[in-house]
Parts: C-alpha cells; sequence; structure tokens
C-alpha cells in the first residue's frame, strides 16, 4: 500500500513567519512531487511540483525533495494570513506511459495568525 | 488561464439513481482524472484515462461507476446505480502528461438522499 504521510496539525505561526510543512512517501518509485493549497470547500489548487533532489524555489514558497529519506517538505517565507488553509502533498508514482494517479496525504491545517 | 471546469457544482440525488458528472479539461491536456473527497477525508483517486481508454482504477471504481470522452471537450463520470456512500465532492483534472502537474475543476458535491 502507497502511503503519504503528513501532520494534520494545525500549525500555527504569526504573520510573517517561515511555515514549515513536511510530509514523507512510502513508494521509493515516486516520480513526482506535488503541493496543493486546499481551502475549506474548495478544490486542490497547485502549489509546486518538484521532480529531482534539492530545493526549488517560487515566489514566497520553496520546496525541497529528499528521495533517499523518502521526504518533501513545503517553505512558506512571510506567511501571510491568506496562507491559511490544509496543505495537501501529494506523490505521483512510477512513469507506466499512461496517465499517472495522484496519492495524497491527509493534509496540514496552517493557521497564520495576526 | 485556462481552467478545468465541472458541472453541475451541486448535485442531488436519490438513491439508487444514476449521475452523471461532467468536466472540460483543459484544451492542450491528455490526460484526465476523476478523485473524490468524502467530507473530513483525504483526496482519493478513482480514475484514469488517456487515448480515449481508462489506463489505470482504483478499487472504488467498481462497476457502478464508468467514464467516457462523448466528444472532443468533454469527459464525464458517470454512476449507475448511487449509493449513501458515493455523497462526497468529485474533481476532475487533467495534465499535459503523465508526470506533469494535474489541474484540478472546481468539483461537483454530489449528496445521495
Amino acid at each position: 500500500q502507497k502511503e503519504v504521510e503528513q501532520n494534520s496539525g494545525p500549525l500555527s505561526v504569526p504573520e510573517g513567519a517561515i511555515a514549515s510543512l513536511n510530509c514523507t512517501y512510502s513508494d521509493r518509485g515516486s516520480q513526482s512531487f506535488f503541493w496543493y493549497r486546499q481551502y475549506s470547500g474548495k478544490s486542490p489548487e497547485l502549489i509546486m511540483f518538484i521532480y529531482s533532489n534539492g530545493d526549488k524555489e517560487d515566489g514566497r514558497f520553496t520546496a525541497q525533495l529528499n528521495k533517499a529519506s523518502q521526504y518533501v517538505s513545503l517553505l512558506i517565507r512571510d506567511s501571510q494570513p491568506s496562507d491559511s488553509a490544509t496543505y495537501l502533498c501529494a506523490v505521483n508514482g512510477i512513469l507506466t506511459g499512461g496517465g499517472n494517479k495522484l496519492t495524497f496525504g491527509t493534509g496540514t491545517q496552517l493557521k497564520v495568525e495576526l | 488561464e485556462p481552467e478545468v471546469t465541472q458541472t453541475p457544482s451541486h448535485q442531488v440525488t436519490q438513491m439508487g439513481q444514476e449521475v452523471i458528472l461532467r468536466c472540460v479539461p483543459i484544451s492542450n491536456h491528455l490526460y484526465f482524472y476523476w478523485y473524490r473527497q468524502i467530507l473530513g477525508q483525504k483526496v482519493e483517486f478513482l480514475v484514469s484515462f488517456y487515448n480515449n481508454e481508462i489506463s489505470e482504477k482504483s478499487e472504488i471504481f467498481d462497476d457502478q461507476f464508468s467514464v467516457e470522452r462523448p466528444d472532443g471537450s468533454n469527459f464525464t463520470l458517470k454512476i449507475r446505480s448511487t449509493k449513501l456512500e458515493d455523497s462526497a465532492m468529485y474533481f476532475c483534472a487533467s495534465s499535459e502528461a503523465g508526470y506533469q502537474p494535474q489541474h484540478f475543476g472546481d468539483g461537483t458535491r454530489l449528496s445521495i438522499l
């Protein structure tokens, strides 16, 4: 059974601080890694994706991948109240030549406090 | 920015009835997916579709479920005889290639009475 694990939170950070969200996955064959943001009652919104070991930065967001440790993280710098949401880690399996399903974690609820 | 569109936004149906959920994927995308999310639970994969056929399906996607691409733009999910436990948000997603990011529609909230 391929699993993606996240701490459900809530993770509370003050406005302007760095929020650090973590995710581990069980399938060593996983190829692609995604972070989605989901506001309550809404659909998942793509925030970041990463394919290779190391860091990838986009604006206030940095995704970090360590395939040896089967670990993905998302850093949010200068956190804003509008960042308050549930952050979903999703992992894509071995490329089969067809569509690739995403396996989601349960999500981490982030609260950015004024 | 191109987006995935889903209709209806909310569907209320009696148990045992058939429902069809509709999706228009992003126009240059080749891979299509359906996911569902039961209230308070994680997003779960149902089925992926490529080149006019199912490429992968989950255990949830049993004989009561089917997908179709009836024309060049629509992608549908049919549930033949709905059960109470089918109540959930159903999300359609699409991607350019199988390993690339999947973009989600706003979802259809399905309520089975």
